[in-house]
C-alpha cells in the first residue's frame, strides 16, 4: 500500500471556525489531490498540486484553500468552515513518471477524514 | 459541461456475473479508469482502458468503446467481499491531468 496518512481522522467543528486537515506521503509522489466525498456526488476535486508550492483548483474549491511546502505534505484548509462542508475528505496521490504512473495515472487514496461542521 | 453517468445500485448473488455501465460526457477524453470502494474505506483503482476493446484483470474486465463514449466493469464469478461501490472516472488529456469521477454504483451481492 502507498504510505499516505491522513490527519486527524476525525473532527468535529463549529460553525465560522477555521479547520486544517493534513495529508503526508511517504512515496515521493509529484501529485497530490484532496477531494471531498458526499452522498450521491461521488468524489469530487477540492484542489490538487502538481509540485512544491504549484497548486491549482478542482471542481469545487470555494471556501478551500491549499499549501504545499513540502513534497511529502499537502494541506487543505478551511478558513472559516460551514455546515455544507461537512463531508468525508480523501487525499490521494500519482507518480510523475509516466512509465510507473501507468497510462491510467494511477490514484493512491489515504483513509480519509470525517469532518463534522455543527 | 462534464458528466459521467452510471447506475446507482446493482444487486447480484455470488458466482453470478454483473456489469456496471458507464458513459461520459466530457470536454476531452484521453482514458476510462475504475476505482472500487469498500464502505468506510478509500477508493483503490482496479482498471484503465484507453483504447477500444476489453481489458482483463483476473475476475475483473473492462470495456471501453470511445465512439459511443461508453464503458462498463464487468465483475465474475462474484464473491460476497466484491459487495462495494465501483466508480468509473475520466482522464480527459494526455499528460498529466486530473480525474473526473462518477457518483458510483453500490454493487449488493447476496448469497
Amino acid at each position: 500500500d502507498a504510505g499516505i496518512t491522513q490527519s486527524p481522522r476525525h473532527k468535529v467543528t463549529e460553525t465560522g471556525t477555521p479547520v486544517t486537515l493534513r495529508c503526508h506521503q511517504t512515496e515521493n509522489h509529484r501529485y497530490m489531490y484532496w477531494y471531498r466525498q458526499d452522498p450521491g456526488h461521488g468524489l469530487r476535486l477540492i484542489h490538487y498540486s502538481y509540485g512544491v508550492k504549484d497548486t491549482d483548483k478542482g471542481e469545487v474549491s470555494d471556501g478551500y484553500s491549499v499549501s504545499r511546502s513540502k513534497t511529502e505534505d499537502f494541506l487543505l484548509t478551511l478558513e472559516s468552515a460551514t455546515s455544507s462542508q461537512t463531508s468525508v475528505y480523501f487525499c490521494a496521490i500519482s507518480e510523475s513518471n509516466p512509465i510507473l504512473a501507468g497510462e491510467g495515472n494511477e490514484q493512491f487514496f489515504g483513509p480519509g477524514t470525517r469532518l463534522t461542521v455543527l | 459541461g462534464q458528466s459521467l453517468e452510471q447506475p446507482s445500485e446493482v444487486t447480484a448473488v455470488e458466482g453470478a456475473i454483473v456489469q456496471i455501465n458507464c458513459t461520459y460526457q466530457t470536454s476531452g477524453f484521453y482514458g476510462l479508469s475504475w476505482y472500487q470502494q469498500h464502505d468506510g474505506g478509500a477508493p483503490t483503482f482496479l482498471s484503465y482502458n484507453a483504447l477500444d476493446g476489453l481489458e482483463e484483470t483476473g475476475r475483473f474486465s473492462s470495456f471501453l468503446s470511445r465512439s459511443d463514449s461508453y464503458g462498463y466493469l464487468l465483475l465474475q464469478e462474484l464473491q460476497m467481499k466484491d459487495s462495494a461501490s465501483y466508480f468509473c472516472a475520466v482522464r480527459e488529456h494526455s499528460g498529466y491531468s486530473t480525474l473526473t469521477f462518477g457518483k458510483g454504483t453500490m454493487l449488493l451481492v447476496s448469497p
